[in-house]
Formats: structure tokens, C-alpha cells, sequence
């Protein structure tokens, strides 16, 4: 079974500019989250999706941060302008459903430094 | 509300000795309890999970953990570690409502 995929792996701008991060999850998990870790913290969560629909943003800055799951598989997360502050690893991971219990599967992440 | 608090950042062991990482949840309702591994330039790999049961959970690589309600404490344990095991492991809660909150992570270092 393919696992999580993220692209880019890596990824270097400027302050100012804009990035896209590319994730796709597991075949047939309809839960999709992205999450923030930044250096030396556990990771946190940005966004939750359940199909194509917004479960949970409450913790993605939205006057900078947008993302969609279009057609409820592939996902991607943009941030636009970026700041210094959000250079982090952005992580992707997947879950069957959305039930507290799940196994969430992470993807390798995309690092990002903002210069 | 909940939170997770690790109590160690880092922990350097001897290949072959026993090691435990801590882990202390707070929250006022039920909690599923779970430890996730992440290798260097990798993502995060689930060890095991507490949803309800019996409170010692074995995982994957010879890791166990054992939930203490009383102590609010879901700590990890592995009986011989190998240099394999040197990686980053987070503790992480979620209940009621809430989505999955995630320590600060414990760097586990094996020395040969």
C-alpha cells in the first residue's frame, strides 16, 4: 500500500513570496489534515478535511495560509506572503474516517525556509 | 482543554539498556493516548495507541506503553534498546471534540 506523498521536499523563498505544498493521501482515507512542525516542537495542526469539505481550520492563519482538497483527494496548502516565522516542516497525514481513534498516516513533509 | 507534557527533551541510553520516556496528559474528559516515532528527514510513524482496554499496550519494535489514569501518565518503555531507536518520539492526546495535540517531543539517543 503507497503511503502518503508530499511534494516538495524542500523548498527555500523569500520573505514575501508565495509557496504550494502538494499532498496525496492514502488511497480511499477520506480524513486529510495538514499540520505545522516547527523546529523543536511537535507538530501542530492547520487544517483538518473530511472528503472535500472543511472539518477544522481553527488554527490556520487565514489571512495568509488558504488550502483545499478539491475534489476530495489530493490536497494542496498555500501560503501567500510568507514570513520568516513560517519556515517549519508542513506535514500531511491521512486517516480512514475521522473518529478520535483513527491512525493518522503522515507523509515525509515538505521543508520549508523563508529567507 | 488538553495537553500533553513530555517531560524529558532528550534521553541518551546504552545500546542493549532499558529506557523509558515519560509523557503527562491533562484533560477533563476521555482521552485516546498515542506515541509516534519520527526518523531523521522522515514523517511520523504511529508506535502505538490507548483507546480503551487493557492499559498496557504493546507496539510495534518491541515498545510498550502503560496508561495510568490516576497519574494521568502514558508512558513509553522498551526493555533493550538497539541504535535503530534513535529518533525523535512524540506523545500526542485527543478527546471529545478536540483533534490531536502532540507533545514536544523526546529525542531518544542510543550510544554504542
Amino acid at each position: 500500500e503507497a503511503g502518503v506523498a508530499q511534494s516538495p521536499r524542500y523548498k527555500i523563498i523569500e520573505k514575501r513570496q508565495s509557496v504550494a505544498f502538494w499532498c496525496n493521501p492514502i488511497s480511499g482515507h477520506a480524513t486529510l489534515y495538514w499540520y505545522q512542525q516547527i523546529l523543536g516542537q511537535g507538530p501542530k495542526l492547520l487544517i483538518q478535511f473530511q472528503n472535500n469539505g472543511v472539518v477544522d481550520d481553527s488554527q490556520l492563519p487565514k489571512d495568509r495560509f488558504s488550502a483545499e482538497r478539491l475534489k476530495g483527494v489530493d490536497s494542496t496548502l498555500k501560503i501567500q506572503p510568507a514570513k520568516l516565522e513560517d519556515s517549519a516542516v508542513y506535514l500531511c497525514a491521512s486517516s480512514p474516517g475521522p473518529q478520535p481513534g483513527e491512525t493518522q498516516y503522515f507523509g515525509p513533509g515538505t521543508r520549508l525556509l523563508v529567507l | 482543554a488538553q495537553s500533553v507534557t513530555q517531560l524529558d527533551s532528550q534521553v541518551p541510553v546504552f545500546e542493549e539498556a532499558p529506557v523509558e520516556l515519560r509523557c503527562n496528559y491533562s484533560s477533563s474528559v476521555s482521552v485516546y493516548l498515542f506515541w509516534y516515532v519520527q526518523y531523521p528527514n522522515q514523517g511520523l510513524q504511529l508506535l502505538l495507541k490507548y483507546l480503551s482496554g487493557s492499559t498496557l499496550v504493546k507496539g510495534i519494535n518491541g515498545f510498550e506503553a502503560e496508561f495510568n489514569k490516576s497519574q494521568t501518565s502514558f508512558h513509553l518503555r522498551k526493555p533493550s534498546v538497539h541504535i535503530s531507536d534513535t529518533a525523535e518520539y512524540f506523545c500526542a492526546v485527543r478527546s471529545g471534540a478536540n483533534n490531536l495535540f502532540f507533545g514536544t517531543g523526546t529525542r531518544l539517543t542510543v550510544i554504542p
